[in-house]
């Protein structure tokens, strides 16, 4: 069964002070996968898309990375401003459609 | 930037009655989905709709749900009596292909079943 994780649940950082968050991921055949960042109330909103092992993608203070196994995502120098929840979502190659299966997300909260 | 759009924000309906959640997705996208979010756990699949028919549902997505395109821009979810354990925030999506790229969701539509 296709299957993410997500760790930590939760992590509090300092502005400033540097962290990664980890996704492993268990599918039959991985098409993508993907970074969101959700706030409060709100609809996940597009970070990133993953295809193959060794890939890497920059947005500001956000680094992804994917191996065969996990994903991690880096951010450096975080701002207040970066709190929200981080998701991790996976795409089968064998599914039918592009669905996602969503991980349990790292709430992130950054003080300043 | 492009967005998905969904109403309402927010609904309060009684048990056992219809609820028509209601989305348009970003206009040349050709995939569309919903999902949804029960409070405090994960983001789960619902169904996918792709040339007018539904290409994929969950477990989750029983007879009690349905969804339509009735026109060429409106994406509707409806839940023909809906249970307590309905109550969840509704997440519509749409992207332009079925392989990889960009997944886009709405803000939700937060339901309240009393």
């Amino acid at each position: 069964e296709d299957q993410v994780t997500q760790s930590p649940e939760a992590l509090r950082l300092q502005e400033g002070e540097s962290s990664s968050l980890n996704c492993s991921y268990t599918v039959s055949g991985l098409r993508g996968l993907f970074w969101y960042r959700q706030d409060p109330g709100k609809g996940p909103e597009f970070l990133f898309t993953l295809y193959s092992a060794g890939e890497e993608k920059e947005k500001e203070r956000l680094k992804a990375t994917l191996t065969k196994k996990e994903s991690f995502l880096h951010i450096t120098a975080p701002k207040p401003e970066d709190s929200a929840t981080y998701l991790c979502a996976v795409q089968a190659r064998s599914g039918a459609t592009n669905k996602l299966i969503f991980g349990t997300g790292t709430l992130l909260a950054v003080q300043p | 930037e492009p967005e998905v759009t969904q109403t309402p924000s927010h609904q309060v309906t009684q048990m056992g009655q219809e609820v028509i959640l209601r989305c348009v997705p970003i206009s040349n996208h050709l995939y569309f989905y919903w999902y949804r979010q029960i409070l405090g756990q994960k983001v789960e699949f619902l169904v996918s709709f792709y040339n007018n028919e539904i290409s994929e549902k969950s477990e989750i997505f029983d007879d009690q749900f349905s969804v339509e395109r009735p026109d060429g821009s409106n994406f509707t979810l409806k839940i023909r009596s809906t249970k307590l354990e309905d109550s969840a925030m509704y997440f519509c999506a749409s992207t332009a292909e079925r392989s990889g790229n960009t997944i886009y969701f709405g803000e939700g539509s937060w339901l309240t079943v009393v």
